[in-house]
């Protein structure tokens, strides 16, 4: 069974940094991209960042760029989500998620979701 | 960036209705369109990639259409577990961009 768990959300202050975790398991992680995805309380979905496979191609939202770092360490079967300079919009529920193999190409629709992790930025 | 804009944002209707949602792009993104499920606290589903595909165990009563800049979702008979919100997104091409959602709620 396909799983993902994200850890390491908590409250922060403004211009504070986080790291956020997504533990895979149940496929073989090392094969598929991985993203990050993030909901604002009450609001709709956002895009934030996506990492291939082998960590050769990286992309991020606008809103986030120069801020944020994605990684992953294939052999811990983990994905990461460095947090800085964080600010008040960057509250939200973040999720990580996979790329569904039921496509060819790059990028592609996310099949599997954690339940996510809350990170909350405030004073 | 390509935006997404879903139709309507709210949606009322009855146990056996036929719903239909509307997503339109801001150009033309081919048929690389995906639509997902989302329930109070949890996380979103997939429903529907390349604009028409059903992802596996997914409700036949769930189905998808369009290319270009004009998608649809359509539930033929809406059912009491289909009360949601749905989104749309683009994977096109980076960044990245989903839809504002449209919330279906009971009449």
């Amino acid at each position: 069974e396909v799983q993902l768990v994200e850890s390491g959300g908590g409250l922060v202050k403004p211009g504070g940094s986080l790291r956020l975790s997504c533990a895979a398991s149940g496929f073989t992680f090392s094969s598929y991209s991985m993203n990050w995805v993030r909901q604002a309380p009450g609001k709709g979905l956002e895009w934030v960042s996506s990492i291939s496979s082998s960590s050769s191609y990286i992309y991020y939202a606008d809103s986030v760029k120069g801020r944020f770092t994605i990684s992953r360490d294939n052999a811990k079967n983990s994905l990461y989500l460095q947090m800085n300079s964080l600010r008040a919009e960057d509250t939200a529920v973040y999720y990580c998620a996979r790329d569904s193999p039921n496509s060819s190409g790059w990028p592609r629709a996310f099949d599997y979701w954690g339940q996510g992790t809350l990170v909350t930025v405030s004073s | 960036d390509i935006q997404m804009t879903q139709s309507p944002s709210t949606l009322s209707a009855s146990v056996g209705d036929r719903v239909t949602i509307t997503c339109r792009a801001s150009q033309s993104i081919s048929s690389w369109l995906a639509w997902y499920q989302q329930k109070p606290g949890k996380a979103p589903k997939l429903l529907i990639y390349k604009a028409s595909s059903l992802e596996s165990g997914v409700p036949s009563r769930f189905s998808g259409s369009g290319s270009g800049t004009e998608f649809t979702l359509t539930i033929s008979s809406l059912q009491p577990d289909d009360f949601a919100t749905y989104y749309c997104q683009q994977y096109n091409s980076y960044s990245l961009t989903f839809g504002g959602g449209t919330k279906v709620e009971i009449k």
